[in-house]
């Protein structure tokens, strides 16, 4: 079965714009949850949906946003971009209530400048 | 606040050598723990979980509750084995549910 997708896979943005990021999950998966990897900080864990609803957000300003659709499919959103988003934006899907699987995408790079 | 750590940033090792990675971990409740790995060039993908106590590509990983400890090991390295990997906690976060939180990982590397 086709893996985790995310759309778009480069972008590039100046500071004080806002992106979307887009994630469709493996099919028949209803939870979405999204990272943001750096060097510095490593995976650090954004937020997740679940049936359209955000069950958990990890410690981002609130900037940082995002929805859940009915098909599961998955944005995030970051608004009033800044030089320190740049990052690579993992997401990841799995199959239950509860994530003891994740399936990753191949992430979205963004820099900011 | 739960917390992963890996005291490694990157593991050198001669191929057919034992490898250990380490990971330590804190959580006040009952852990469940994974290790995932990235080839270079590919997705994160899990490698193995506790829970299941298997080996996978020969690498297996005890879960030590005294010494919060989950290290991954394998007794032979191989050449193919050079990729970052990463630990990772699930915790549970109130109102039904959980999070995957990730140690910084650990680059290693298999010389020939």
């Amino acid at each position: 079965k086709a893996g985790v997708t995310q759309t778009p896979r480069y972008l590039i943005k100046t500071r004080g714009q806002q992106v979307t990021l887009s994630c469709s999950p493996i099919s028949g998966h209803r939870s979405v949850s999204w990272y943001q990897q750096t060097p510095g900080q490593g995976l650090q864990f954004l937020f997740e949906y679940f049936s359209e609803t955000q069950r958990n957000k990890g410690n981002f300003p609130g900037r940082f946003s995002g929805r859940q659709f009915s098909n599961s499919r998955s944005e995030m959103n970051v608004s009033t971009l800044e030089l320190g988003d740049s990052a690579l934006y993992l997401c990841a899907s799995s199959r239950g209530q509860v994530s003891y699987e994740q399936y990753f995408g191949p992430g979205t790079r963004l820099t900011v400048t | 606040a739960q917390r992963v750590t890996q005291p490694e940033k990157l593991l050198s090792v001669f191929k057919g050598a034992p490898v250990e990675l380490k990971c330590n971990y804190s959580y006040s409740g009952s852990p469940e723990l994974f290790w995932y790995v990235q080839y270079s060039r590919q997705r994160l993908q899990l490698l193995l979980r506790h829970i299941s106590r298997e080996s996978i590509k020969g690498f297996t990983a005890d879960l030590n509750k005294g010494e919060t400890s989950f290290h991954l090991k394998k007794p032979f390295a191989q050449e193919e084995d050079s990729a970052m990997y990463y630990c990772a906690l699930l915790a549970y976060s109130g109102a039904g549910s959980y999070q995957l939180t990730f140690g910084k990982g650990t680059k290693l590397s298999v010389i020939p």
